[in-house]
């Protein structure tokens, strides 16, 4: 099935320091969202974004939709080690309901 | 609240058997759907619910893969002959159903199905 292009793969970072990951899609989405996974569970909804170019935090989360609505990228601020976990991107089209999601980010913090 | 809970939480079963995955979603959620996770990848849909009725079952692999809704609360997933690439995390979801707006799909934890 389709899956979006996340990167990177995984990162390993110390803590206190910021990151950032992105996603890339060849189809144009109306919505894009942001999940956060942690071994065991399933994926919880962390921000969603809905309009082109809109710019939306949550915390130290920041998250953007990009203006072609062909990508989105996701920044953490000042990292702590409870930030540990597999982060995925997805995105929703028009009249859709179901969500493509990308390969995932694993995020390593080292306290 | 309770939220959505899936059973059992892990199967092992052998090739070429029958298994059923069952799903409660959190009460109240007209909408439910099924994901697929295999190792190292992301959730890949399977079939989506609106009420009773199967609205999207586009991303069912193939007539081994059937599920239901019955009485359009609780779901089960039923997959026949199971292979050994069956094997992977099955992820179900459920949500409100708001027209003309984004209604938010809250997982549950998934059954990890294993087949031997």
């Amino acid at each position: 099935g389709q899956q979006l292009n996340q990167s990177p793969q995984s990162m390993f970072i110390q803590e206190g320091e910021d990151v950032s990951m992105n996603c890339t899609s060849s189809s144009i989405f109306n919505t894009w969202l942001w999940y956060k996974q942690e071994p065991g569970e399933g994926p919880v909804l962390l921000i969603a974004l809905y309009k082109a170019g809109e710019l939306t935090s949550n915390g130290r989360l920041t998250a953007q939709f990009g203006i072609t609505r062909k990508d989105s990228f996701l920044n953490i601020s000042a990292s702590i080690p409870s930030d540990v976990g597999i982060y995925f991107c997805a995105g929703l089209g028009s009249g859709s309901e179901k969500l493509v999601f990308g390969k995932g980010t694993k995020l390593t913090v080292n306290p | 609240g309770a939220g959505v809970s899936q059973t059992p939480s892990n199967k092992v079963t052998e090739k070429g058997k029958y298994v059923e995955l069952r799903c409660d979603p959190i009460s109240g959620h007209t909408a439910l759907y099924w994901y697929r996770q295999s190792l190292g990848q992301g959730p890949e849909f399977l079939i989506y619910f609106q009420g009773t009725g199967a609205a999207d079952d586009s991303g069912l692999p193939n007539d081994r893969f059937f599920a239901v809704r019955p009485e359009g609360s609780v779901s089960t997933l039923k997959i026949q002959r199971t292979e050994r690439g069956d094997s992977a995390v099955y992820l179900c979801a459920s949500s409100i159903t708001t027209p003309g707006s984004y209604n938010e799909q809250f997982f549950g934890p998934g059954t990890r199905l294993t087949v031997l």
